[in-house]
């Protein structure tokens, strides 16, 4: 099945400098990959997503990155906010046997602190 | 929040008990989604559904079943609640390509 590795588990920055989370990917067939942002006590809420036929997607402060050659994905922040501190998931979706059923793996999280 | 409700939203439960837990959506999707989510493990899949009556597991569904009986409702049922079991667990509906998340359930098991 298919494995996606999160890096780092923790980031820290200064308020107004860029955060850059990094996933890898095992599954080649995989062609959808979301970033979700998830506050405490709160549910994971989808900021961004790419899909395997774009290389490059933003969304004002907001951008994922997409290497398919090298299996791995980024997000970056910037212009970071204290607002931005929270959790963030990658994710890929699984492609087997020629459908998905939608099924997302997720990456392990990054605990986000944006200090003022 | 994409009309996605779970119920209960908190329940302290005792080892060897049977728990049910419900999802419900009013957004008529075909696909449904039980995650768990624990510390250092991000989110993982229970089972899923991709229809009614249509469900199948996912990577952590040992001592989990579900049942989809109408589109509108997902249940996820721990037969004989382990204390291993004590997690958030949030229910997701699949749109075009994203998934939507509820509000999700605390689950403790004594």
């Amino acid at each position: 099945g298919e494995n996606v590795e999160q890096h780092p588990s923790t980031l820290s920055v200064q308020e107004g400098d860029s955060a850059v989370i990094k996933c890898t990917y095992s599954d080649s067939a995989s062609n959808y990959f979301p970033w979700y942002k998830q506050e405490l006590g709160k549910r994971p809420q989808l900021i961004i997503d790419i899909r395997s036929n774009v290389g490059e997607k933003k969304d004002q402060r907001i951008a994922v990155t997409l290497n398919k050659t090298a299996k791995h994905f980024s997000l970056h922040i910037t212009e970071t906010q204290p607002e931005d501190s929270a959790v963030y998931f990658c994710a890929a979706r699984m492609v087997s046997g020629g459908t998905s059923y939608g099924k997302l793996t997720f990456g392990q999280g990054t605990i986000l602190t944006v200090h003022p | 929040d994409a009309g996605i409700t779970q119920s209960p939203r908190h329940k302290v439960t005792e080892t060897g008990t049977p728990v049910t837990l419900r999802c419900h959506q009013t957004e008529n999707h075909r696909y449904m989604y039980w995650y768990r989510q624990d510390p250092g493990h991000g989110l993982r899949l229970i089972h899923y559904s991709y229809g009614v009556k249509d469900t199948d597991k996912g990577e952590v569904s040992d001592g989990y079943s579900v049942s989809r009986s109408k589109t509108e409702d997902f249940l996820l049922t721990l037969e004989s609640a382990t204390s291993s079991q004590t997690s958030v667990y949030f229910c997701a509906i699949r749109g075009t390509d994203t998934q939507y998340f509820g509000p999700g359930t605390r689950l403790t098991v004594l």
